[in-house]
C-alpha cells in the first residue's frame, strides 16, 4: 500500500530565515505530487504540483519554490521567509492523470509559524 | 471551484441529528467528485467519492448526492457524532482536483 510522509510536523522560524519542508511517498511510482497551503480557518491553496522528476508547475507567485529531485520526493523551500508564509502546509500525492477516479492522499501537514 | 482562501462557512448540529453539507462546483466538465474530512491539525482524509454518471452514492453513515443540472454536490451524515466535528471539503476533478472552500461542522453534545 502507498504511504506519504511529511516532516517536520511543526516549525517555528524567524523572518528572513530559509525553509525546507520535505515529503516522500512510498509504494507507488511516478506519482503526481502537490504542495498546498492552508491559512487558519481558510481553504486549500495549491502552491505547486509536479508530474515527474524535475518538473514543477507553480500556481501562485510568491517567495516559495519547490523541487522534485527524486521520483517520490517533493521539497518546498524558501530562501527568506516572510510573516505571511505562516500556515499549514500539506503535501499530497495522486496517481498520474491517466489513472482517473482516484483522489489525492494528503500527508499529515506541517504547521509553520514565522516569527 | 478552486479555493482562493475564503473564510469557511460553519454548521452546528446536535449530536444524533443528520447533517447536510453543500457544495457548488464550478465546471460542468468535472466528472469525478470527492468529499474530504479534515480534523484539526491533520491532513484531509477521503470520505466518499462519486462519478458524474451517478447521482447518489452511499457509504457507512454518509451519502453523497450529485445534481449536475445545477452543479451541486451534497454530503449527508446520518446520526452525527462528536467525532464528525471537522472541516469538510468537496473536490471536483478535471485532470486535477479543485477544492471548495470547506465547511466547518461542529457537533453539539
Amino acid at each position: 500500500s502507498q504511504t506519504i510522509h511529511q516532516w517536520p510536523a511543526t516549525l517555528v522560524q524567524p523572518v528572513g530565515s530559509p525553509l525546507s519542508l520535505e515529503c516522500t511517498v512510498e509504494g507507488t511510482s511516478n506519482p503526481n505530487l502537490y504542495w498546498y497551503r492552508q491559512a487558519a480557518g481558510r481553504g486549500l491553496q495549491l502552491l505547486f504540483y509536479s508530474v515527474g522528476i524535475g518538473q514543477i508547475s507553480s500556481e501562485v507567485p510568491q517567495n516559495l519554490s519547490a523541487s522534485r529531485p527524486q521520483d517520490r520526493q517533493f521539497i518546498l523551500s524558501s530562501k527568506k521567509l516572510l510573516l505571511s508564509d505562516s500556515g499549514f502546509y500539506l503535501c499530497a500525492w495522486s496517481f498520474p492523470f491517466t489513472r482517473k477516479y482516484y483522489g489525492y492522499t494528503f500527508g499529515s501537514g506541517t504547521r509553520l509559524t514565522v516569527v | 471551484g478552486e479555493s482562493v482562501g475564503l473564510h469557511l462557512p460553519t454548521l452546528s448540529v446536535q449530536e444524533g441529528d443528520n447533517s447536510i453539507i453543500n457544495c457548488a462546483y464550478s465546471n460542468s466538465a468535472s466528472d469525478y467528485f470527492i468529499w474530504y474530512k479534515q480534523e484539526s491539525g491533520k491532513g484531509p482524509q477521503f470520505i466518499i467519492d462519486i462519478r458524474s454518471n451517478m447521482d447518489k452514492r452511499q457509504g457507512q453513515r454518509v451519502t453523497v448526492l450529485l445534481n449536475k443540472t445545477v452543479k451541486h454536490l451534497s454530503l449527508q451524515i446520518a446520526a452525527t457524532q462528536p467525532g464528525d466535528s471537522a472541516v469538510y471539503f468537496c473536490a471536483e476533478n478535471r485532470n486535477q482536483f479543485y477544492f471548495g472552500t470547506g465547511t466547518s461542522l461542529t457537533v453539539i453534545p
